[in-house]
């Protein structure tokens, strides 16, 4: 079964700073990795899409990358915001249907 | 297309009341998910369906917990009778499966409180 893992659980970091948020999972044999983002009370909004062919995709501010080989994949936050203060999420979909969820990492971005 | 709408938004009900909670996919989207979201376990699959078919309902945590498909826009998540530990956020998100890029689309999510 695969298992999701993320850390930090939680990261406070002041604004303007680079951020990593990380993401390991079990096994490498995935088809896409999936970054959400979820803010309180609120429900799932997609950042960005890795598919298992590809090494890296970027949005804004935002990159994630992934290495298959070895169950890793990180978000990078570029210049951090408090807009950016969430809950965010990565999603691995394998030979499966579903998504398998890590349990996320909780930023929180002062001014 | 307005995205994939769930009802009701938040529901609170006593323990042992019956609880539904409604899904409406992405129009022409051919799967279906039903997750809920637990501060403890995360986000877990219960159930999904594939062309109003189950395909695998191994999620479902225990009898009291049942889920339909009657038609291609609309399911439900039913639980009866409902108990504390049902508190949680239930997510629907329904895809293609045919495309190139796997992507499931989540719904707002139902926020359950069973007191």
């Amino acid at each position: 079964k695969q298992e999701v893992t993320q850390i930090p659980a939680a990261l406070s970091v002041p604004e303007g700073e680079n951020l990593v948020l990380n993401c390991s999972f079990t096994d490498s044999a995935i088809y896409n990795l999936q970054w959400f983002r979820q803010d309180p009370g609120k429900g799932l909004t997609s950042l960005l899409l890795i598919q298992s062919s590809q090494r890296e995709q970027t949005s804004g501010r935002l990159n994630a990358s992934l290495d298959k080989s070895s169950g890793r994949s990180t978000l990078y936050i570029a210049a951090s915001q408090p807009g950016d203060s969430a809950t965010y999420l990565c999603a691995v979909k394998d030979s499966g249907y579903a998504l398998n969820f890590g349990k996320g990492t909780s930023l929180l971005v002062t001014p | 297309d307005a995205g994939v709408i769930q009802s009701p938004r938040h529901e609170v009900t006593e323990m042992g009341q019956e609880v539904t909670l409604r899904c409406k996919p992405i129009s022409g989207h051919d799967y279906l998910f039903w997750y809920r979201q637990t501060m403890m376990r995360g986000l877990e699959l219960l159930i999904y369906f594939n062309n109003n078919v189950p395909i695998d309902d191994s999620g479902m945590p225990e009898d009291r917990f049942s889920a339909k498909m009657p038609n291609a826009s609309f399911s439900t998540l039913k639980i009866q009778p409902s108990e504390p530990r049902d508190s949680a956020v239930y997510f629907c998100a329904s895809t293609e499966g045919g495309r190139v890029v796997y992507e499931q689309y989540f719904g707002p999510g139902t926020r359950l409180t069973v007191t």
